[in-house]
């Protein structure tokens, strides 16, 4: 069935360093690619999105490509801040066919710590 | 526009009691969603709704769990009776058509601790 793998965590990183978080995916058909963000207490919330392939979702300074040869979605941001500190979820929704198919399938979320 | 409402915010109980957990979803959405989060499992989708009527329930751990949504602006979650690994962040999430359009809109949770 539709699957999201996300990089193991936590991630550590210093103020204004580069974050990558990885995300791949298994899916029927072309799926509709997710980023959330939950910061502590908090439901989850959407950061961003694409539709198709070669998509580019961006919000707040994060960035993540839809890649279908490589059945990746990668988050980026170029120089993260105390204030991202939070659990990022990448996502999936697939098209009729799929076992996700009417709703997001999830990975397992990847804690990021932002040191000042 | 209020977002998804959930209540209580937080509940805690005893082994062998009934909960009801409540959501509001946004006015005009015609998706609902309840997950489960936990730990060991991280996110876990129980049941979801489309236009009120239950679609795939294949989450739900066992016949302690229910749910129902009565109307397009209420839905519960009931556990009956607790036991102390129903202990969990349980979310509301709701969407305006399919989510591979759009994605959802989470509530806040309910904090469920069953001692």
């Amino acid at each position: 069935g539709d699957s999201v793998t996300q990089m193991e965590g936590p991630v550590t990183l210093s103020e204004e360093a580069f974050l990558t978080i990885n995300c791949t995916y298994t899916a029927t058909g072309y799926p509709s690619l997710f980023w959330y963000v939950q910061y502590p207490g908090e439901g989850l919330q959407l950061l961003l999105k694409a539709t198709k392939a070669d998509d580019k979702g961006s919000n707040k300074g994060f960035e993540a490509t839809y890649r279908k040869e490589t059945t990746s979605f990668h988050l980026e941001k170029g120089s993260v801040q105390v204030s991202d500190s939070a659990v990022y979820f990448c996502a999936l929704s697939a098209g009729a066919g799929g076992t996700s198919y009417g709703k997001l399938t999830f990975g397992q979320g990847t804690i990021l710590t932002v040191h000042p | 526009d209020a977002g998804v409402i959930q209540s209580p915010r937080h509940e805690v109980t005893e082994m062998g009691q009934e909960v009801t957990l409540r959501c509001k979803p946004i006015s005009g959405h015609d998706y609902l969603f309840w997950y489960r989060q936990t730990m060991m499992r991280g996110l876990e989708l129980l049941i979801y709704f489309n236009n009120n009527v239950p679609i795939d329930d294949s989450g739900m751990p066992e016949d302690r769990f229910s749910a129902k949504m009565p109307n397009a602006s209420f839905s519960t979650l009931k556990i009956q009776p607790s036991e102390p690994r129903d202990s969990a962040v349980y979310f509301c999430a709701s969407s305006s058509g399919r989510p591979v359009n759009y994605g959802y809109t989470f509530g806040s949770g309910t904090r469920l601790t069953v001692v």
